[in-house]
């Protein structure tokens, strides 16, 4: 299988704050690499797919990037909406796996 | 507009079995392959498994943890998604969420294993 791990587990920040959530995967996944957003109570919602493409109906302040084994999604400027917790996942593998999240929290 | 709703949570004992359902809409159901995960409370997100479409041999995969004890099936009829769950453990215990393959996600049936 496929291990993804993501760091940092948990982050303190600040509305306007530039955030970055990395991602690594225990081998290639190409770039078959997706990113969700999760509030409390919610499922997750998807936010980046395939590393870079911006997901219809988020705001562009959510980026990615990466291939191979190393990814990133950055938040350019934190809003108050964006408090939540986010996963990487990999579909490389039709077993998908998941990073084991990261809480972004209000500083 | 593609929707998922699951269905068919609830309180089970150790040892028990539950089936839940995931309604799909507002996409080609027979073609789609299809998800189930899980999320136990306050973890993070676990794949269970997978079926694929029948025109793509509607074959399934399974997690470790699940393997031997949860089938995924699909009634094209119905544009419905199953996951029988046999033998449950009190780890299954765990917000269930069907997706499909291309990443629409349903909202999830709380499964509660507990004596």
């Amino acid at each position: 299988d496929i291990q993804m791990t993501q760091s940092p587990s948990s982050l303190s920040a600040s509305v306007g704050d530039r955030v970055t959530i990395t991602c690594r995967a225990s081998q290639s996944i190409s770039s078959y690499l997706n990113w969700y957003q999760q509030k409390p109570g919610k499922a997750p919602q998807l936010l980046i797919y395939s590393a870079s493409s911006l997901q219809s109906g988020v705001p562009s302040r959510f980026s990615g990037s990466g291939s191979g084994t190393d990814f990133t999604l950055t938040i350019s400027s934190l809003q108050p909406e964006d408090f939540a917790t986010y996963y990487c996942q990999q579909s490389s593998s039709t077993l998908w796996t998941f990073g084991q999240g990261t809480k972004v929290e209000i500083k | 507009e593609v929707q998922l709703v699951e269905s068919g949570g609830g309180l089970v004992k150790p040892g028990g079995s539950l089936r839940l359902s995931c309604a799909a809409s507002g996409f080609t159901f027979s073609n789609a392959w299809m998800n189930w995960v899980r999320q136990a409370p306050g973890k993070g997100l676990e794949w269970v498994g997978r079926i694929k479409s029948k025109t793509d041999g509607g074959t399934t995969d399974y997690a470790a943890p699940v393997k031997g004890r949860f089938t995924i099936s699909g009634d094209d009829s119905k544009n419905t998604l199953y996951l029988q769950m046999n033998s449950l453990k009190t780890e299954d215990t765990a917000v269930y969420y069907c997706a499909t393959h291309d990443f629409y996600w349903g909202q999830g049936t709380l499964v509660t294993v507990s004596s």
